[in-house]
């Protein structure tokens, strides 16, 4: 069974960082491009950022760009997201998320059950 | 990236269909074939429904329908039943490795 399951968020000053995790099983984990998704309380889906499957094309929302990093360990089945100078308008679920697959970035198939970030003094 | 046009809200009684528009632009829908379409209930994690536009994933009811035309990709319920009350988005793929989402669609049954 393929599952996904996201660990680090937790509630964390202005200015500050943190790093989640996902770790993958049930599925050939480097065969895959993987993705990070959030939705803040009450609101609507948000992609954050995607990584292909040897880390070699990775892209990132707008509003992420240069404060957060993607990167993954294929040898652990495992995918990351450094968070750097957050701000209250980061406090969201996050989701991991595996691709459909064929071609390389196609829709987010598999989803975790999220990790709450909250962002707050 | 600007975010995909969905209208907030629709209803529709049991047994009836209705389809939900997503209106994107030259940069997303209209030249990638990578639109999907989101299912989530209140409190649950989003479910796969239509991925490239048209394609279901295994699992997912042939009551789901999905197409596009131009900049505007389509989800039509057929058959509408109670468990289809839930939020709806859809997806592109866009320009630059990039991803949008539209702003979702709440549909009640």
């Amino acid at each position: 069974e393929v599952q996904l399951v996201e660990s680090g968020g937790g509630l964390v000053q202005p200015g500050r960082s943190l790093r989640l995790s996902c770790a993958a099983s049930g599925f050939t984990f480097d065969n895959y491009a993987m993705h990070w998704v959030r939705q803040a309380p009450g609101k609507g889906l948000e992609w954050v950022s995607t990584i292909n499957w040897n880390s070699g094309s990775i892209g990132y929302a707008a509003s992420v760009k240069g404060r957060f990093t993607i990167s993954r360990d294929n040898a652990k089945n495992s995918l990351f997201l450094q968070m750097n100078s957050l701000t209250t308008e980061d406090t969201a679920l996050y989701y991991c998320a595996k691709d459909m697959g064929n071609p390389a970035f196609n829709a987010f198939h598999i989803w975790g059950q999220g990790t709450m970030v909250t962002v707050s003094s | 990236q600007s975010a995909l046009t969905q209208p907030a809200s629709m209803s529709g009684s049991p047994g009836q269909s209705i389809t939900i528009s997503c209106t994107g632009t030259s940069s997303d829908i209209e030249i990638y074939n990578l639109v999907s379409w989101f299912q989530q209930h209140p409190g649950k994690v989003p479910k796969l429904m239509i991925y490239e536009g048209t394609k279901r994933p295994s699992g997912v009811s042939n009551r789901f329908s999905g197409s596009t035309s131009d900049n505007t990709a389509s989800l039509t319920i057929s058959g509408l039943q109670p468990e289809d009350e839930a939020d709806y988005y859809c997806c592109s793929y866009a320009t630059g490795r990039n991803f949008v989402f539209g702003g979702g669609t709440k549909v009640t049954v």
